[in-house]
C-alpha cells in the first residue's frame, strides 16, 4: 500500500513570496490533515478535511494561508505572502479513523 | 481543555537496555485512543503503538509496550532491548472528538553504543 505522498520535500523562498505544497493521501482515507511543525516543537494542526469539507481550520492563519481538497483526494496548502516565522516542516497526514498516517513532510525555509 | 504533557525533553539509554518515556494527558472523555509516534531525523512521523482506553490490557508491539493508567491519566512507553535505530523524537498524541490530534512537546531519545 502506497503511503502519503508530499511534494516538494524542500523549498527555500524569500519573505513575501508565495509557495504551495501538495499532498496525496492514502487511497480511501476520507480525512486529511495539514500540520505545521516548528523546529523543537510538536506538530500543530492547521486544517482538517473530511472528504472535501473543512472540519477544523481554527488555527489556520487565514490572512495568508489557504488550503483546498478538491474532489476529496489530493490537497494543496498555500502561503501568500510568506513570513520568516513560517519556516517549518509542513506535514500532511491521512486517516481512515483514529490512526493518522503521515507523509515525509515539506521543509520550508523563508529567508 | 484537553492537554498532553511530556515532561522529559531528552532521555538517554545504553544499547540493549530498557527505557521508559512518560506522558500524561487530561481529558473528560471516558472512551478514547492514545498513540505514540516516532520521528527520526528524516522527519517522517511513524506510528509506534496505540492504546484503546476501554481496554485494560496494556498494548504491546514487539519491543515496545505501554503502561496505561487510566485513573492517573498516564500513558508511558517502554522500549526494551534498545537499538541504535530507536534514536528519534517520540511524541505522545491524544485525538480529540473529531480525531484532531493533540501532541505533546516530544522527548528526544538518544541511544548510546
Amino acid at each position: 500500500e502506497a503511503g502519503v505522498a508530499q511534494s516538494p520535500r524542500y523549498k527555500i523562498i524569500e519573505k513575501r513570496q508565495s509557495v504551495a505544497f501538495w499532498c496525496n493521501p492514502i487511497s480511501g482515507h476520507a480525512t486529511l490533515y495539514w500540520y505545521q511543525q516548528i523546529l523543537g516543537q510538536g506538530p500543530k494542526l492547521l486544517i482538517q478535511f473530511q472528504n472535501n469539507g473543512v472540519v477544523d481550520d481554527s488555527q489556520l492563519p487565514k490572512d495568508r494561508f489557504s488550503a483546498e481538497r478538491l474532489k476529496g483526494v489530493d490537497s494543496t496548502l498555500k502561503i501568500q505572502p510568506a513570513k520568516l516565522e513560517d519556516s517549518a516542516v509542513y506535514l500532511c497526514a491521512s486517516s481512515p479513523g483514529s490512526e493518522q498516517y503521515f507523509g515525509p513532510g515539506t521543509r520550508l525555509t523563508v529567508t | 481543555a484537553q492537554t498532553v504533557t511530556q515532561s522529559q525533553p531528552e532521555m538517554s539509554v545504553q544499547e540493549a537496555e530498557t527505557v521508559t518515556l512518560s506522558c500524561t494527558y487530561d481529558t473528560s472523555e471516558s472512551d478514547y485512543y492514545l498513540f505514540w509516534y516516532k520521528q527520526p531525523p528524516s522527519r517522517q512521523m511513524i506510528l509506534v503503538i496505540r492504546q484503546e482506553a476501554y481496554k485494560q490490557q496494556n498494548a504491546t508491539e514487539n519491543r515496545f509496550s505501554v503502561n496505561f493508567q487510566k485513573a492517573a491519566k498516564s500513558f508511558s512507553l517502554k522500549i526494551s532491548d534498545s537499538q541504535l535505530g530507536d534514536a528519534a523524537m517520540y511524541f505522545c498524541a491524544y485525538p480529540s472528538g473529531t480525531y484532531k490530534y493533540i501532541f505533546g512537546t516530544g522527548t528526544r531519545l538518544k541511544v548510546l553504543a
